[in-house]
């Protein structure tokens, strides 16, 4: 089985406009991490939400954690042509005898157009 | 603000060559890890290492593949004999403790051709 498969696999918005995408999970995890990734570049890491977590705000980032139904979110609000990326949710998935193994999905390429 | 660096950035290597790839993690950092992408794929984790000694490794992380920590301050993935499907960017992260709350942190990449 796959973990962390986000949703929608691509994003195209207007500059201000707010961006939602969505990360499913199959197992249970210690935390859940989002990541930005510019064409070609490094992981930059935009926010981490514990499994006994909800909710999380970061800036212009909002992150909602739903462990009942294994998903969470992340919106970008107010958008800006630099917010042009892809990005990954990665799952530290809860095993008895590690800790931080990330398990990434595949990622939403979100292009933020002026 | 203190970052996860590697070297090379690019790297171009000849099928069979041994390549390694270095990283600097975080200095009060004490788990590491190496991750690759495929171009186009997910990010895959291959080994994670703490207290000198090799936590967790996935099914990629064969016996070509090694980590090392030579000092105190650089981390070392070899791969012996390096194979076409090896090309990839590979990560480095780091994190300065176990535990759920604790944020890994990547470094640039290296971009690994091998030909």
């Amino acid at each position: 089985s796959q973990q962390g498969e986000e949703d929608p696999q691509a994003l195209s918005i207007q500059e201000g406009e707010n961006a939602t995408m969505n990360c499913s999970y199959k197992t249970s995890i210690n935390n859940l991490q989002w990541y930005r990734q510019n064409s070609g570049r490094g992981l930059v890491h935009l926010i981490l939400i514990r499994s006994n977590e909800r909710e999380k705000h970061s800036g212009r980032l909002r992150v909602t954690l739903d462990t009942s139904k294994k998903s969470s979110s992340l919106l970008i609000t107010a958008s800006r042509a630099a917010d042009t990326a892809s990005y990954f949710c990665a799952t530290d998935v809860l095993t008895t005898d590690s800790w931080g193994k990330l398990q990434f999905g595949a990622g939403t390429q979100v292009v933020v157009t002026p | 603000e203190p970052e996860v660096t590697q070297t090379p950035s690019h790297q171009v290597t000849q099928m069979g060559q041994e390549v390694i790839l270095r990283c600097v993690p975080i200095s009060n950092h004490l788990y590491f890890y190496w991750y690759r992408q495929i171009l186009g794929q997910k990010v895959e984790f291959l080994v994670s290492f703490y207290n000198n000694e090799i936590s967790e490794k996935s099914e990629i992380f064969d016996d070509q593949f090694s980590v090392e920590r030579p000092d105190g301050s650089n981390f070392t993935l070899k791969i012996r004999s390096t194979k076409l499907e090896d090309s990839a960017m590979y990560f480095c992260a780091s994190n300065r403790a176990g535990g759920p709350q604790e944020t890994q942190y990547f470094g640039p990449g290296t971009r690994l051709l091998v030909l």
